[in-house]
């Protein structure tokens, strides 16, 4: 059971725009700490989306955008396109538990 | 561009000690106020956070794990490592080692190994 969750998976047809969703608690999230999202295709190193809520590293299209609010934060990808097809995952801190990241969501690109 | 790489044992009998090594190229170890962490991931599952030390050697470690982890730093290979001690066969898991960066309000990994596969079993 992971601190932060996100839906197991989503899906989209290319082009259209699809969000992810993390949700914390008054500990993470809430407390104001910040949230990074991870892209991750198997068998490869996980690779950084989105640091400090909303910014991209360079080389991440701006197709990818973040947002945040309350304990909740998500994660939205427009233009769709088959090379996004992989899980994601959003991070963040917690008062008790240090760092902590959410279940994963596995994006199927139709 | 920095680059890591984790090796070690990827067999582990249950109740001895994982060792894995994160050996870190294209950049000093020592250098910025980076720190260095441990994530691993169950199959099937998500990932969690084991541990990080700074290159001074403190450590803060996951308080589920704390007990049975030690993570220390080598500067003069560049390189650090991960001990995980009386392991089950739930430890079985892709272990990651990343650099770590603190924003004043979380820490997130912008680097990461590849991940190497180590299964408990005797």
């Amino acid at each position: 059971q992971s601190v932060l969750t996100q839906p197991p998976s989503v899906s989209g047809a290319p082009g259209q725009r699809v969000t992810i969703s993390c949700t914390g608690s008054s500990s993470n999230i809430g407390a104001g700490y910040d949230v990074h999202w991870y892209q991750h295709l198997p068998g490869t190193a996980p690779k950084l989306l989105i640091y400090v809520n909303t910014n991209r590293p360079s080389g991440v299209p701006d197709r990818f955008s973040a947002s945040q609010s309350g304990t909740s934060a998500s994660l939205a990808i427009t233009g769709l396109q088959a090379e996004d097809e992989a899980d994601y995952y959003c991070q963040s801190y917690d008062t008790s538990l240090s760092v902590v990241f959410g279940g994963g969501t596995q994006l199927t690109v139709l | 561009q920095v680059q890591l790489q984790e090796s070690g044992p990827r067999l582990v009998k249950p109740s001895q000690t994982l060792s894995l090594t994160c050996t870190v190229s294209g950049g000093s170890i020592s250098s910025g106020s980076y720190y260095w962490s441990w994530i691993r991931q169950p199959a099937g599952k998500g990932l969690e956070w084991i541990g990080r030390i700074y290159t001074s050697g403190s450590t803060i470690y996951n308080p589920s794990l704390k007990s049975r982890v030690t993570i220390s730093i080598d500067t003069s290979k560049n390189q650090f490592s991960l001990k995980l001690s009386s392991v089950t066969a739930a430890d079985t898991a892709l272990y990651y080692c990343a650099r770590t960066r603190w924003t004043g309000g979380s820490f997130y990994f912008d680097y990461w190994g590849q991940g190497t596969l180590v299964t408990v079993s005797s």
